[in-house]
Parts: structure tokens; C-alpha cells; sequence
């Protein structure tokens, strides 16, 4: 039954060491989402993809990249990661939009990802 | 630019309570959707509720319902009769104009024995 799935669960990598988060669905939804949720706070967009078109939040680092190659598949690559960047990583799509009003959200299980 | 406002950080309710979870919000849009969402301690998002705001009724869905106040720009969460499962973490949410989902701090709820 699961729609939008997370690997790893839980991600572990050395301050710098480049890790790659992914994500897929089997809802065949046009748009995936990237969320950072540090601890006890909001999460806070990174950047989504409306089919393949990638729309990158203004605030994002550039350390944080992300690439689609399909539908179903959408992955989160941290270049050099930093200890700021300990935080749960929630993978999300929606369907189309469009005109059609304001679609809600499906969510992974999320990443933890800890960078010692 | 959108806002989500939760003021309550923390809440206690006793089991088989009602509890309400508050939630204003700002926005300049004048279609837009908000939403709740419940988040367990294994950090998945749990969708709860949705309210359009052209929606006339207040949405309901099981012991969820949405008490939504267009002119005071206010949108709680109502769990009626709580369940020691509903301890989670609860955000509120909106989109509007841009695709995305902007969320509110939350709220920490705790339902006690």
C-alpha cells in the first residue's frame, strides 16, 4: 500500500562525504516535492519538480541539488554536507494542480539523515 | 508571501476530549487551500483535513473537523473525542497562488489516560 517511499530510513555520513536521498511513488502524481525538517521545527521547502521542470526554493543551498529521471523517481543529492544539515528529509507529491484547485500533499516516511 | 500561525506549542487533553488546535493565517491570495497535518513521532505526515476557501461549509472528516473563519483569517483543527493515538505533532498548512506548502510550527498534543 505504500505510496511514497523513503530509502534509506535512516542515512548516517561524514561531515563533506556526499550523500544521495531517495524517494519514489506509485501514484503517478506530476509533482515531487523535497522538504528539510530540522528538529522541532517546520518543514521548509528545497525545491520541487512540476513534471520534469525543476523549481528551486530561493533560499536553498547550493550544496543541495536533485534530479528526476523519471515519473517515479525523484533524488536529493547533498554535495558536501555540513552539520547543519542533520535533519529529516520528507520526500511529497501532489497531483497536477492546475486549475483545479489545491491538492493536498502525500509524504514519505522521510530520511533522517545525521552528518557527524 | 503566505503565513501560517500556530500560538499553542504544546497542548494536553484527557482522553475521549475535545480538544481545539488553533491556527490563523495570512495571505493575499484569493483562492487558496489549507490544511492539517498530523505528524507521529516516526516523522511521517499524516494528511488530516482540507478547506478550500471558496468552501462555504466547515470540512469534516471522521473526528476531524475544520472550524474555519474566513474574515478573522482563522482555520482550527476540533478532535472530538481524543484517542491516545492522537498524541503527534499537528501542522497547519496553506497553499495559495505558488505551489507550495507552507506550514505553521505546530502544535505538540498529548492526550492523557
Amino acid at each position: 500500500d505504500a505510496m511514497v517511499i523513503q530509502n534509506p530510513r535512516y542515512q548516517v555520513t561524514q561531515f563533506g562525504k556526499p550523500v544521495t536521498l531517495s524517494c519514489s511513488q506509485t501514484l503517478n502524481h506530476n509533482v515531487m516535492y523535497w522538504y528539510q525538517q530540522k528538529s522541532s521545527q517546520a518543514p521548509k521547502l528545497l525545491f520541487h519538480y512540476y513534471d520534469k521542470d525543476f523549481n528551486n526554493e530561493a533560499d536553498t543551498p547550493d550544496n543541495f541539488q536533485s534530479r528526476r529521471p523519471n515519473t517515479s523517481f525523484c533524488f536529493l543529492d547533498i554535495r558536501s554536507p555540513g552539520l547543519g544539515d542533520t535533519a529529516m528529509y520528507l520526500c511529497a507529491t501532489s497531483r497536477d494542480r492546475g486549475r483545479r484547485g489545491h491538492e493536498k500533499l502525500f509524504f514519505g516516511s522521510g530520511t533522517q539523515l545525521s552528518v557527524l | 508571501a503566505q503565513k501560517i500561525t500556530q500560538t499553542q506549542p504544546g497542548m494536553f487533553v484527557q482522553e475521549k476530549e475535545a480538544v481545539t488546535l488553533d491556527c490563523t493565517y495570512d495571505t493575499s491570495d484569493q483562492s487558496y487551500g489549507l490544511f492539517w497535518y498530523k505528524q507521529p513521532s516516526s516523522g511521517e505526515m499524516i494528511f488530516l483535513i482540507y478547506q478550500g476557501s471558496y468552501d462555504e461549509q466547515n470540512a469534516t472528516e471522521g473526528r476531524y473537523s475544520l472550524n474555519f473563519q474566513k474574515a478573522r483569517k482563522s482555520a482550527n483543527l476540533v478532535i472530538s473525542a481524543s484517542q491516545l493515538g492522537d498524541s503527534a505533532m499537528y501542522f497547519c498548512a496553506m497553499t495559495g497562488s505558488a505551489r507550495q506548502l507552507t506550514f505553521g510550527s505546530g502544535t505538540q498534543l498529548t492526550v492523557l489516560p
